[in-house]
C-alpha cells in the first residue's frame, strides 16, 4: 500500500513570496490533515478535512494560509505571502475515517525555508 | 486547551539501559493517548496507543500505561538498542477514540550509544 505522498520535499523562498504544497493521501482515506512542525517543537494541526469539507481550521492563519481538497482526494496548502516565521516542516497525514479510531499516517513532509 | 508536556532532551543512554520518557497531559474528558516515533530521515510513525484509562499500549518492546489519576503516559523500554535512536513524541487525541487532529508534545531526542 502506497503511503502519503507530499511534494516538494524542500522549498526555499524569500519573504512575501507565495508557495504551495501538495499532498496525496492513502487511497480510500476520508480524513486528511495538515500540520506545521517548527524546529524543536511537535507538530501543530493547521487544518483537517473530512472528504472535501473542512472539519477544523481553528489554528490556520487565514490571513495568509489557505487549503483546499476539492475532489476529496489530494489537497493543496498555500501560503501567500510568506513570513520568516513560516519556516517549518509541513506534514500531511491521513486516516480512514475520523468517526472511528484509526491511525493517522504521516507523509515525509515539506521543509520550507523563508529567507 | 489540551496540552502535552514531555521531558526535554536529548536523552543519552548506553545500549541495554532502561528507558523512561515522561509524558503528562492536560485535557477535558478522557482523550486517547499516543506515542509517535521519528527515525532519522523518516516520517512520523505510530509506536503505540491507549484509548482508555489503565490501558497499556505496547510495540517493539516499548510500553506505556494510560494513568488517569496522574494524567500521565510514560514510555518505557527494558533494554534499548542503538536502533532506537530517534525523536519520540507523546500526543493526545479525541475522547473515546475518533481521529481528529492530535495535540503533540515537543518531542524527546533519544540517543543510544553502543
Amino acid at each position: 500500500e502506497a503511503g502519503v505522498a507530499q511534494s516538494p520535499r524542500y522549498k526555499i523562498i524569500e519573504k512575501r513570496q507565495s508557495v504551495a504544497f501538495w499532498c496525496n493521501p492513502i487511497s480510500g482515506h476520508a480524513t486528511l490533515y495538515w500540520y506545521q512542525q517548527i524546529l524543536g517543537q511537535g507538530p501543530k494541526l493547521l487544518i483537517q478535512f473530512q472528504n472535501n469539507g473542512v472539519v477544523d481550521d481553528s489554528q490556520l492563519p487565514k490571513d495568509r494560509f489557505s487549503a483546499e481538497r476539492l475532489k476529496g482526494v489530494d489537497s493543496t496548502l498555500k501560503i501567500q505571502p510568506a513570513k520568516l516565521e513560516d519556516s517549518a516542516v509541513y506534514l500531511c497525514a491521513s486516516s480512514f475515517d475520523r468517526l472511528v479510531y484509526n491511525e493517522q499516517f504521516f507523509g515525509p513532509g515539506t521543509r520550507l525555508t523563508v529567507l | 486547551g489540551d496540552s502535552v508536556t514531555q521531558m526535554e532532551g536529548p536523552v543519552t543512554l548506553s545500549e541495554e539501559a532502561f528507558l523512561t520518557i515522561n509524558c503528562t497531559y492536560t485535557a477535558t474528558g478522557y482523550p486517547s493517548l499516543f506515542w509517535y516515533v521519528q527515525y532519522p530521515g523518516e516520517g512520523l510513525q505510530l509506536l503505540l496507543k491507549a484509548t482508555k484509562a489503565d490501558d497499556k499500549g505496547s510495540n517493539k518492546g516499548f510500553e506505556a500505561t494510560y494513568r488517569k489519576e496522574t494524567t500521565s503516559f510514560h514510555l518505557e523500554k527494558g533494554s534499548v538498542q542503538v536502533s532506537d535512536s530517534a525523536v519520540y513524541f507523546c500526543a493526545l487525541g479525541n475522547s473515546g477514540g475518533g481521529a481528529d487532529g492530535l495535540t503533540f508534545g515537543k518531542g524527546t531526542h533519544l540517543i543510544i550509544q553502543p
